[in-house]
């Protein structure tokens, strides 16, 4: 069954530690995307990833990081320099050619105490 | 600045009526449109999209319409079933440097009344 996990569905951290959450697709997808979603507002970009080694920074960048080192895979890791990291987070991905569609993972709920 | 906007927070339709939901944007550079559903807790399901080229495309009981010159697009659901009741976004996308970014409305809540 091809598709995109993410682990673990909620996810609880004390204020100031690091936290990475998982990413995994194998649809073999060239594309993958990590969103934010704060109650009744939309999707927000925070990075995105054409290809393996490279990535870009999205519109609320700030206090993330990423990698993707495999094309499978894509973490985000909060850091202690996000102010209000408390949120659920969304990945993506999409194939480079033929339709535009990303497709999303299930989410992480991130709850920072 | 707010590129997608969906001005209605909810919308509460009877169950066999017409559903639609709006979306206005303002980037004449956006060449695809797409509406996603989406569940409490879960990620946003894909559910039809549109190639700025088209004005209309029908998928079973939704059908989007994209009226380019007035920056605007609609999900029609008919009829409108129980099931359908949950969060909707449009998004819209944009090729910037060669890599696809979407940009995403703020979500209608629909909720079918039996």
């Amino acid at each position: 069954d091809g598709g995109i996990t993410q682990s673990p569905k909620y996810l609880f951290r004390k204020e100031g530690q690091n936290v990475t959450l998982s990413c995994e697709q194998n649809l073999n997808h060239d594309a993958m995307y990590w969103y934010r979603q704060d109650p009744g507002q939309g999707l927000r970009l925070i990075y995105y990833s054409q290809i393996v080694n490279d990535f870009q920074k999205g519109d609320i960048a700030e206090g993330y990081s990423v990698s993707r080192e495999k094309k499978e895979s894509f973490p985000l890791t909060v850091t202690s320099a996000q102010k209000n990291p408390t949120a659920f987070y969304l990945c993506a991905s999409r194939r480079t050619s033929g339709p535009d569609t990303q497709y999303f993972g299930p989410g992480t709920r991130l709850t920072v105490l | 600045d707010q590129q997608v906007k969906q001005n209605s927070p909810s919308l509460s339709v009877q169950e066999g009526r017409i559903s639609i939901l709006n979306c206005d944007y303002t980037n004449s550079m956006f060449d695809y449109f797409l509406w996603y559903k989406k569940y409490p807790a879960e990620g946003p399901t894909f559910l039809i999209s549109i190639s700025s080229i088209k004005d209309k495309n029908e998928d079973g009981r939704f059908t989007v319409f994209l009226n380019k010159s007035a920056k605007h697009l609609s999900l029609h659901i008919v009829p409108s079933q129980p099931g359908d009741s949950a969060v909707y976004f449009c998004a819209a996308s944009e090729l910037l440097q060669g890599a696809q970014k979407l940009v995403f409305g703020q979500g209608t809540r629909l909720t079918i009344n039996p």
